[in-house]
């Protein structure tokens, strides 16, 4: 078993649809979890940091975890062609590393 | 804020010489950086972490005397492809860290080796 499960996709969206990215893991180690957004042939940008279960929210983004069914999510609210792009989990125990997600690449149709 | 700049952007060189990537922090000081190796379409793999004046730790599997890695500031770190081949043709990313959690990448170095 993989530790990080992503679903490649690609997803695509009309414009203003609400997006949901999922990922899951194994490791139950992991403390904090992390959304980035990499456009392609650019480094990753990160969109969202949590380390515990429930929600937060950061203007159109939320980012769910739920550490007893080890399942994260991102959701994109009134998604824009902007947000066309790879979106990449992200897992860090009580150390430097972190344990990336494959990517789900997202287009959002115009 | 936690600008992370990388050079140069893209790089083609011939099997079997050196290249050099650098990596810098412009706007804050880094006490650790990470150096990440990315396949098309797949994730990004972290090749090893360097804390100023220090060694750099690598990750198993990577050959530390291919992937010199120097880190001489607290905003500028180094990686140097020795002796390169076909198959270490790849876009290469560093990120940079004044904790342990939050990383701010670079925009990513692509190499090619022909």
């Amino acid at each position: 078993q993989k530790e990080v499960e992503q679903d490649p996709g690609p997803l695509s969206v009309p414009e203003g649809a609400i997006v949901s990215l999922n990922c899951t893991y194994s490791n139950s180690a992991f403390q904090y979890f992390m959304w980035y957004r990499q456009y392609s042939r650019k480094g990753p940008e990160l969109l969202m940091y949590t380390y515990s279960s429930g929600n937060k929210e950061d203007g159109r983004f939320t980012a769910q975890v739920d550490k007893s069914s080890k399942y994260i999510s991102l959701f994109i609210r009134d998604s824009q062609p902007s947000d066309s792009a790879t979106y990449l989990c992200a897992f860090s125990q009580s150390s430097y590393k972190l344990i990336f997600g494959s990517g789900t690449r997202l287009l959002v149709r115009p | 804020g936690a600008v992370v700049s990388q050079h140069p952007s893209w790089v083609i060189c011939k099997s079997g010489t050196s290249v050099k990537i650098e990596c810098r922090s412009l706007d804050f000081q880094a006490t650790t950086m990470f150096w990440y190796r990315q396949f098309p379409k797949q994730s990004l793999m972290l090749m090893a972490t360097s804390n100023e004046g220090s060694k750099a730790t690598y990750e198993q599997g990577v050959e530390k005397d291919k992937f010199l890695i120097n880190h001489a500031s607290l905003t500028l770190s180094t990686l140097t492809v020795t002796s390169a081949h076909p198959e270490d043709s790849s876009f290469y990313i560093c990120s940079a860290s004044t904790d342990r959690y939050e990383q701010y990448f670079g925009p990513g170095t692509r190499l090619t080796v022909t």
